[in-house]
């Protein structure tokens, strides 16, 4: 079947620590995007990638870094340079034109600094 | 700027209309999208319609687009308990690949 994979669920980092969030995707899609979500603040964009080996910042993407060698995944890495990281993080794809062009998103992965 | 409005919550009795509303500021050609979020789930897409349709229906889901006021809406008939979940509005300007979400709506089905 299709679709988004995040992985893993749920991550638990020591301050200080960098950690990676994983996003793969076998839609053949061509953008692949990273959201962040915080209770009552909806989604924020914080990277995305319109083709591989190429992506732009969104509104928050200090302290993250992302890479896109493979059309196929999208890999966030929160780094210890990110003050408030606790939060629920979404990968989501979708094509680059056509009707629609929907994004799909992954179920997403909580992370937790302890 | 680009900026998408929702209201926060919504009640409604299991059997009711619930009618989500939401606002958006960007006047260009654009994409309209519903998702619907369960509880730490991921977002679930429910339908969308392009900025030159007024209305687009789907089994129990109505939307409605008024482009004068910048104002979409999601009507879901006949709501069941199931329903219960965020709802967040969000668009795309055709030619970006950018998506601006709303804060999303939390709709509690009472039953």
């Amino acid at each position: 079947d299709g679709g988004i994979t995040q992985s893993p669920k749920y991550l638990f980092r020591k301050e200080g620590q960098n950690v990676t969030l994983s996003c793969e995707q076998n839609l053949n899609h061509d953008a692949m995007y990273w959201y962040r979500q915080d209770p009552g603040q909806g989604l924020r964009l914080i990277y995305y990638s319109q083709i591989v080996n190429d992506f732009q910042k969104g509104d928050i993407a200090e302290g993250y870094s992302v890479s896109r060698e493979k059309k196929e995944s999208f890999p966030l890495t929160v780094t210890s340079a990110q003050k408030n990281p606790t939060a629920f993080y979404l990968c989501a794809s979708s094509f680059r034109q056509g009707t629609g062009t929907e994004a799909f998103f992954g179920q997403g992965t909580r992370l937790t600094v302890v | 700027g680009e900026d998408v409005e929702q209201s926060l919550f919504l009640s409604v009795r299991e059997g009711d209309s619930s009618v989500i509303n939401c606002t958006y500021t960007d006047s260009s050609s654009t994409y309209l999208y519903w998702y619907k979020q369960e509880p730490g789930a991921g977002l679930q897409l429910l339908t969308y319609i392009f900025s030159n349709m007024d209305m687009k229906q789907d089994q129990r889901l109505t939307v409605l687009l008024n482009k004068k006021d910048k104002h979409l809406s999601l009507r879901i008939a006949d709501t069941q308990t199931g329903d219960s979940a965020i709802y967040f509005c969000a668009e795309r300007t055709s030619g970006t690949y950018k998506y601006i979400f709303g804060t999303g709506t939390r709709l509690k089905v009472l039953a």
